[in-house]
């Protein structure tokens, strides 16, 4: 089974400085995807990127970037100009490139997640 | 759209007493998903339906959890009977296509004292 580790449960950014969030994950496949969620003190989990596996193109939102290091297994994520609205926890997460129509699941593997702090 | 929907928000119930937890996924949204947060065990998907046909149960504690689909638009998520250890916040999520990824709604936190 899939597994997704963020090893960091916490950390902290000044405001309009760059963080980067880690995420490793441990899987068998070639093709997958991996995600980025925040979740505010509000409690909505919102998407925040998107990962193809097959891409080798790290893929960006905005202020948002991914670092997509395929063979290491390990997918961080990069926030820019760091704002007070991005506190939040950060969940990463896969699911497999095997659907449900090919027999596999849908289900998302998550993280435990990380807590980002933005210092005025 | 509205985004998916979750009631209640917030609720409080006594161990022992049967609790529903219901969900509006986005319209033509043919996957729905529960998910259970809690502290210790983070995110734990409990089941989700596609086409409102339950796929994958694996993931629900035990016999006193029950979720139906009747229909595109309405799920429930059903303990009974409640205990404490059920205490978590509940969510919802739907998607058209979950390689794309899913839409949160905003979940319920239950809590059972």
């Amino acid at each position: 089974a899939q597994t997704v580790t963020q090893s960091q449960p916490e950390m902290s950014v000044q405001e309009a400085e760059t963080v980067t969030l880690s995420c490793t994950y441990d899987t068998s496949e070639s093709d997958y995807y991996l995600f980025w969620y925040k979740q505010p003190p509000s409690r909505q989990m919102i998407l925040v990127i998107r990962q193809e596996a097959y891409k080798q193109q790290n893929a960006t939102e905005n202020r948002f970037s991914v670092n997509f290091q395929k063979a290491a297994k390990s997918f961080s994520l990069k926030i820019s100009d760091s704002q007070l609205g991005d506190a939040a926890m950060y969940f990463c997460a896969y699911r497999s490139q095997v659907g449900l129509t090919q027999g596999g699941s849908e289900k998302l593997v998550f993280g435990k997640g990380t807590k980002l702090t933005v210092n005025p | 759209d509205a985004g998916v929907i979750q009631s209640p928000r917030h609720e409080v119930t006594e161990m022992g007493q049967e609790v529903t937890l219901r969900c509006k996924p986005i319209s033509g949204h043919d996957y729905l998903f529960w998910y259970r947060q809690t502290m210790m065990r983070g995110l734990e998907l409990l089941i989700y339906f596609n086409n409102n046909v339950p796929i994958d149960d694996s993931g629900m504690p035990e016999d006193r959890f029950s979720a139906k689909m009747p229909n595109a638009s309405f799920s429930t998520l059903k303990i009974q009977p409640s205990e404490p250890r059920d205490s978590a916040v509940y969510f919802c999520a739907s998607s058209l296509l979950p390689s794309s990824g899913y839409t949160f709604g905003s979940g319920t936190r239950l809590t059972v004292v």
